[in-house]
């Protein structure tokens, strides 16, 4: 079965830092992976998904992801931290192939901004 | 509208009431998706329908959690009998064909069970 452990509950940094949000998952073989953020009372809006190809992908918002194989890790960065980045975001997985569907989500890392 | 979208947006219910939550996908999505996220957690997946087939309820917590999608559009999920355990943010998602498992969320019912 797939899981997805996000190491870090919660994270505060200044607004004007760099931020990385860990991600760490346990599938066979390469999942489909994804970033989510919530802000509060607001769903689930994607910052970003890995299929294949390129290990760096570019989101919104000016988030960006690196798909580690030898790590099983995609981790979130962004270089530069604004104050409405205040949410928390969520790791994901999905099996990919036809007939996948479910994606199972790690517990999520609560992002505070100091101004 | 463009998105997925849900009502009510808050729910609050008596131990042992029924109670109805409503999804309503992107217009053309086969795929819908209910999951369940309690307080601190991550979502968590309950049911799966592609179209008006419920092809996957292994998420359910309990028999009286019942799920259905009667046209292969609007989604309802029911909860009879209410507990507080059930208490949790409800979140619909869709996924067109072409969506390679990319899920697209409503804004979520949130659930008070008292």
């Amino acid at each position: 079965a797939q899981s997805v452990t996000q190491p870090d509950i919660h994270i505060t940094v200044s607004e004007g830092a760099s931020l990385e949000l860990r991600c760490n998952y346990s599938y066979g073989a390469t999942p489909y992976l994804f970033w989510y953020v919530q802000s509060p009372g607001q769903g689930l809006q994607l910052l970003l998904k890995y299929f294949s190809g390129d290990t760096l992908v570019q989101g919104i918002k000016g988030f960006e992801a690196e798909f580690k194989r030898s790590q099983s890790s995609f981790n979130l960065r962004k270089p530069s931290v604004h104050w409405s980045d205040a949410a928390e975001y969520f790791c994901a997985v999905g099996a990919p192939g036809a007939g996948s569907y479910q994606l199972t989500f790690g517990k999520g890392t609560k992002l505070s901004v100091i101004p | 509208g463009a998105g997925v979208s849900q009502s009510p947006r808050y729910k609050v219910a008596k131990r042992g009431q029924d109670v109805a939550l409503r999804c309503d996908p992107i217009s053309g999505h086969v795929s819908l998706f209910w999951y369940q996220q309690a307080l601190g957690q991550g979502p968590e997946f309950l049911t799966y329908f592609q179209n008006e087939a419920q092809l996957d309820k292994s998420g359910l917590p309990s028999d009286r959690f019942f799920a259905e999608r009667p046209e292969g559009s609007v989604s309802t999920l029911k909860i009879q009998r209410t507990q507080q355990e059930d208490s949790a943010v409800y979140l619909c998602a869709s996924r067109g064909l072409a969506g390679a498992n990319e899920q697209f969320f409503g804004p979520g019912t949130r659930l008070t069970v008292l």
